[in-house]
Parts: structure tokens; C-alpha cells; sequence
């Protein structure tokens, strides 16, 4: 099946600072989702981007489907930041409802 | 818009028994998905219903099961329950045409543990 790949594991900011976090992933792929997941384990939805570029806020995401990778792009981060961001893709064909999760981005921002 | 809602939040049970969870979606997705969360494993697909079909299913043990109904509510069951069992279940809703999976919204989780 399809593999999923996150860096970097640990991030360790101060506030203020930017960061991009990477996923790559080893097939095509007809979704691909960007999550937060907050310390009461809800996953929190921050960009559903097959391919392209949006912008949210601090935050934004390119995915370049032809060269299978994501990148999320957090600015000026803040403490509230914090958390497990996941990369999850869907393989499309008869991959029906299902997401596959790279292991995570653990984010720690400091005051 | 309701989000989509999981009952109960918090679970304590003995190996052996076995238990059953609940999932309301959002109102109008029809797709529901499953997903058990370990420090180990990670995130994995458990399984994928679609009017009341399951469509797609991960590799799990047949102890887990699944169904849903006319509304589109699903239930996931757990028999013979063991330690590693012991897991966050999250479930997820989504519009879904033909063969294509759309954006996915979860709900807050299930938090199972098994004694």
C-alpha cells in the first residue's frame, strides 16, 4: 500500500520563529489532508489540498502531486501551536474512505 | 453545522468483554470511516461504510466489526477484548461520489482501555 513519510519528527521552536514541515508520500494520491491534533487527541482539520497552494491564516500548504511531497508552512508560531500535526493521503481506485497517516510532526513552541 | 459526534468519550473494560462505540456524522455525509490510534501503530483505517455497506477494510482481526444504518450513524464493535486493544477510536465523516473520498472531519475520539 501507500507509504507515508513525515520530518521532522521532533520540531522545537520559540515563538515567533517560521517552520515547514514535510510529507512525502510514495504513490499517486486523489487527497491528502493536513491535521493538528490537539492534547485531548481531536484531530483538527487545517487543509484538504490534493494539489496546489492554500493559505490559512499563519498557516499554508503546497502539494506537488507530480513530485509526490506536501509542505505546511507555519509563520510567526505561537505556543497555542503546539501539538501532533499529521499528514494523511487517500490513494483514490478502491481506497474508498480510507486515509493513510504519516507518523506525525511533534511541534513544541516555547514562550 | 453539527460536527461529528462519538459515544461514549472514555471506556473501561476487561479483557474479554467486548464492547460497542458510536459515531454520528456530520448531517448529509454518508461515508463513515474508523480509525484506532495506539503510540505504537499510529493512526490506522480499521473501516470505511457507505449506505450502509461496508466498502473497505483495514488489517485488522475479524473481533472488530462494524455496521451503519439508514441515517447514516455507525457502530464499531470490539469482541474479546485484550490489553492491546487499549487505544484512542476515532471516527471520521465525509462526502463521498463514486469512487472519489473527499475532505474527512473527525470527531473527538473514543478512548478505550482495557484492564
Amino acid at each position: 500500500g501507500i507509504q507515508v513519510e513525515q520530518s521532522p519528527p521532533d520540531l522545537i521552536l520559540q515563538e515567533g520563529a517560521n517552520s515547514t514541515l514535510r510529507c512525502n508520500f510514495s504513490d499517486s494520491v486523489n487527497n491528502l489532508q493536513w491535521f493538528h491534533q490537539n492534547p485531548w487527541g481531536q484531530l483538527i482539520n487545517l487543509f484538504y489540498i490534493p494539489s496546489g497552494t492554500k493559505q490559512n491564516g499563519r498557516l499554508s500548504a503546497t502539494t506537488v502531486a507530480t513530485e509526490r511531497y506536501s509542505l505546511l508552512y507555519i509563520s510567526s508560531s505561537q505556543t497555542t501551536d503546539s501539538g501532533v500535526y499529521f499528514c494523511a493521503v487517500n490513494a483514490g481506485g478502491t481506497s474508498y474512505g480510507k486515509l493513510t497517516f504519516g507518523q506525525g510532526t511533534i511541534l513544541t513552541v516555547h514562550p | 453545522k453539527a460536527g461529528v459526534t462519538q459515544t461514549p468519550r472514555y471506556l473501561i473494560k476487561t479483557r474479554g468483554q467486548q464492547v460497542t462505540l458510536s459515531c454520528s456524522p456530520i448531517s448529509g455525509h454518508r461515508s463513515v470511516s474508523w480509525y484506532q490510534q495506539t503510540p505504537g501503530q499510529g493512526l490506522q483505517f480499521l473501516f470505511e461504510y457507505f449506505s450502509e455497506t461496508q466498502r473497505n477494510k483495514g488489517n485488522f482481526p475479524g473481533r472488530f466489526s462494524g455496521r451503519q444504518f439508514s441515517n447514516s450513524r455507525s457502530e464499531m464493535n470490539v469482541s474479546t477484548l485484550e490489553l492491546g486493544d487499549s487505544a484512542l477510536y476515532l471516527c471520521a465523516s465525509s462526502l463521498s461520489y463514486g469512487t472519489s473520498t473527499y475532505e474527512q472531519y473527525f470527531g473527538p475520539g473514543t478512548r478505550l482501555t482495557v484492564t
